[in-house]
């Protein structure tokens, strides 16, 4: 499709599962972004991928949390051993980036994920 | 240090209401500024960007926002509100510098629309 896919756009599971979110961009974006939105919170930043450069993980809450991007497209989010404070909505954008400078971002609809 | 912040966290107007939600930015770089939406439900969709240029910038829906870099602002504006602009609002700042990928978000302003 024309814009960033995001799949499941719904995952429940049990405390202490592992869960995988996955990100697929609009063709050509060299950037790809994760934020994190729990209910009335804001856009929490979590990883950013760049082209071959090494990931910005600064937002990663804890070493539960991780994530790849695959032959610069597919990104894949991982949590593992979830917890309850995980719930959340998982967005993913991409963009373009021109002379090292962010340009717009398209976001995917998101994965709305529930740990009961 | 890089920020946004929107100052208000909900607001309430009237149908047909003017309407202005301020966003307000630290940045060290030549800021790019953007407005987001996000309907119950759905992603975020952009509303309008200022890249350079004239300072007023026109955006979908109705809405506009100025640049004012002596206030570091970049405010968000609507004559009339109407009830399906009731939604989330999010700035965000981007350029050369700063973390997070060069983009920084607000928290967001929640618009609910009286009848």
């Amino acid at each position: 499709g024309a814009g960033v896919s995001q799949s499941p756009s719904n995952k429940v599971t049990e405390k202490g599962k592992d869960v995988e979110l996955r990100c697929d961009p609009i063709s050509g974006h060299t950037a790809l972004y994760w934020y994190r939105q729990s209910l009335g919170q804001g856009l929490e930043f979590l990883i950013y991928f760049q082209g071959n450069s090494a990931p910005d993980k600064s937002g990663l809450p804890s070493d539960r949390f991780s994530a790849e991007r695959t032959g610069g497209s597919v990104s894949t989010l991982t949590i593992q051993r979830t917890q309850q404070e995980d719930s959340a909505v998982y967005l993913c954008a991409s963009t373009t980036r021109g002379q090292g400078a962010v340009g717009e971002l398209f976001f995917g609809e998101g994965s709305r994920l529930t740990v009961l | 240090a890089q920020s946004v912040t929107q100052p208000d966290i909900h607001i309430t107007v009237s149908e047909g209401a003017s309407l202005e939600l301020r966003c307000n930015y630290s940045y060290g770089a030549t800021p790019y500024l953007f407005w987001y939406v996000q309907s119950p439900g759905q992603g975020l969709q952009l509303l309008l960007k200022y890249f350079s240029g004239d300072t007023l910038v026109q955006g979908i829906k109705g809405f506009e926002a100025e640049f004012k870099r002596s206030q570091s602002s970049f405010n968000l504006r609507k004559p009339s509100v109407h009830w399906s602009d009731a939604a989330e609002y999010f700035c965000a700042v981007g350029g050369r510098g700063g973390s997070q990928g060069n983009l920084i978000f607000g928290k967001g302003t929640k618009l609910s629309v009286k009848p």
